[in-house]
């Protein structure tokens, strides 16, 4: 079974309108972190935001929120005021597991990514 | 928090060639990562690096591959045989509290 599901290899939106880009978890460990990169045509991994699976509140990071929906394993990142330079790949991945301090260093498992194309 | 680069930033070699992929984090990082991502597809985990040993690999971490930190800096990959599937792009990450850092990548391309 996929551990990090997105289901939209495609998105449109409108520039300065909001789009949501889909994310689904599937893990038994009660602690684990989700994440978002950015990949643009240029290649490199750029780090969005995250969320632990234990913060009482969504994570937001300037015009980038997460939406994050235990019950339904779901971590939707929301791009708010989408810009020119918001077209790109963006992946979900999940971190499980983590030490008795919180903290963990384990490995990333992504989802297949969603490319997100903004139009002028 | 600054991301580690790495070197080169693309390589092309021959099937059955060595090649040595490089990172270099900033000092005093423990965690280390390698990732490749084949063309058009998803990120996958090669290998994770603490403390100056393997700490977890997968399945594609075979006996072809290896790392080291030989220096306490600079950070490798090596992949002894190559084969035409073994182009990629290769990531190493740091890792952080929350999140952790990637590199450009070096671009493989085998032939």
């Amino acid at each position: 079974a996929q551990k990090i599901t997105q289901t939209q290899p495609g998105m449109f939106v409108q520039e300065k309108e909001a789009v949501t880009l889909d994310c689904t978890y599937d893990t038994s460990d009660p602690s684990y972190g989700l994440f978002w990169y950015k990949q643009p045509s240029s290649g490199e991994m750029i780090f969005l935001i995250y969320q632990g699976s234990y913060d009482q509140q969504n994570a937001t990071e300037g015009r980038y929120s997460l939406n994050f929906q235990k019950a339904r394993k779901s971590a939707n990142l929301v791009i708010s005021a989408s810009q020119l330079g918001d077209s790109a790949m963006y992946f979900c991945a999940m971190r499980e597991g983590s030490n008795a301090g919180g903290t963990s260093y384990g490995k990333l498992t992504f989802g297949q990514g969603t490319i997100l194309t903004v139009h002028p | 928090e600054p991301e580690v680069t790495q070197t080169p930033s693309h390589q092309v070699t021959q099937m059955g060639q060595e090649v040595i992929l490089r990172c270099v984090p900033i000092s005093n990082h423990l965690y280390f990562y390698w990732y490749r991502q084949i063309l058009g597809q998803k990120v996958e985990f090669l290998v994770s690096f603490y403390n100056n040993e393997i700490s977890e690999k997968s399945e594609i971490f075979d006996d072809q591959f290896s790392v080291e930190r030989p220096d306490g800096s600079n950070f490798t990959l090596k992949i002894r045989s190559t084969k035409l599937e073994d182009s990629a792009m290769y990531f190493c990450a740091r890792g952080g509290r929350e999140t952790q850092y990637f590199g450009p990548g070096t671009r493989l391309l085998v032939l």
